[in-house]
């Protein structure tokens, strides 16, 4: 099975900060990789697919980039309501099985 | 705008079976090109796939749940629905069904806003 992990598991940050959020995978998933926002009690909400593209509504200061096994969404200045918990995904097998990452909470500082 | 809403009992007695219907408003569940999927999340964890429907009643399960799940569809209705049998307290999560998206990325969007299901005596 393709294991996933992010770092860093949480982190503070300003206002207008630029964060990176990393997640790597156990096996190469090409470009199978997806990034999710979740907000406390609400579902999560697709923000980034194909690693790279940026689902439709979503601001532009949120960017994936990556392929292989390592990938990084980025959020180019840090807006309130961007603090939340991001979660990647994969789904490289066939028939595909899906799993997630274990989420990089970011919080205030 | 296709959106999705779950809904079934919030309580179920451990051993018994787990049962959930997602509605989808906006759009049609046979109008293809879309497989239909569940998720969970257990008490301040991470998401865990629990399997995907197509239209035509083609499905796939997570293995790791797959001897105790069953996801079938009723398009009439334009709903489908899970049952995860013999549940335990560790089935204790919130559900969310999603609409799955098979392209270069396989991703889940959009999500239903998640139902809480506790097992419990």
């Amino acid at each position: 099975d393709i294991q996933m992990t992010q770092s860093p598991s949480s982190l503070s940050a300003s206002v207008g900060d630029r964060v990176t959020i990393t997640c790597r995978a156990s096996q190469s998933i090409s470009s199978y990789l997806n990034w999710y926002q979740q907000k406390p009690g609400k579902a999560p909400k697709l923000l980034i697919y194909a690693a790279s593209s940026l689902q439709s509504g979503v601001p532009s200061r949120f960017s994936g980039s990556g392929s292989g096994t390592d990938f990084t969404l980025t959020i180019s200045s840090l807006q309130p309501e961007d603090f939340a918990t991001y979660y990647c995904q994969q789904s490289y097998s066939t028939p595909p099985i899906f799993t997630f990452g274990p989420g990089t909470k970011v919080d205030i500082k | 705008q296709v959106q999705l809403q779950e809904s079934g009992p919030g309580l179920v007695k451990p051993s018994q079976t787990l049962s959930l219907t997602c509605t989808v408003s906006g759009g049609s569940i046979s109008s293809g090109g879309y497989y239909w999927s569940w998720i969970r999340q257990h008490p301040g964890k991470g998401l865990e796939w629990i399997g995907y429907i197509y239209y035509s009643g083609s499905t796939y399960y997570n293995p790791s749940l797959k001897s105790r799940v069953t996801i079938s569809v009723d398009t009439s209705k334009n709903q489908f629905s899970l049952k995860l049998s013999s549940v335990t307290a560790a089935d204790t999560a919130v559900y969310y069904c999603a609409r799955l998206w098979f392209g270069e990325g396989n991703w889940f969007d959009p999500w239903g806003q998640g139902t809480l299901v506790t097992v419990s005596s």
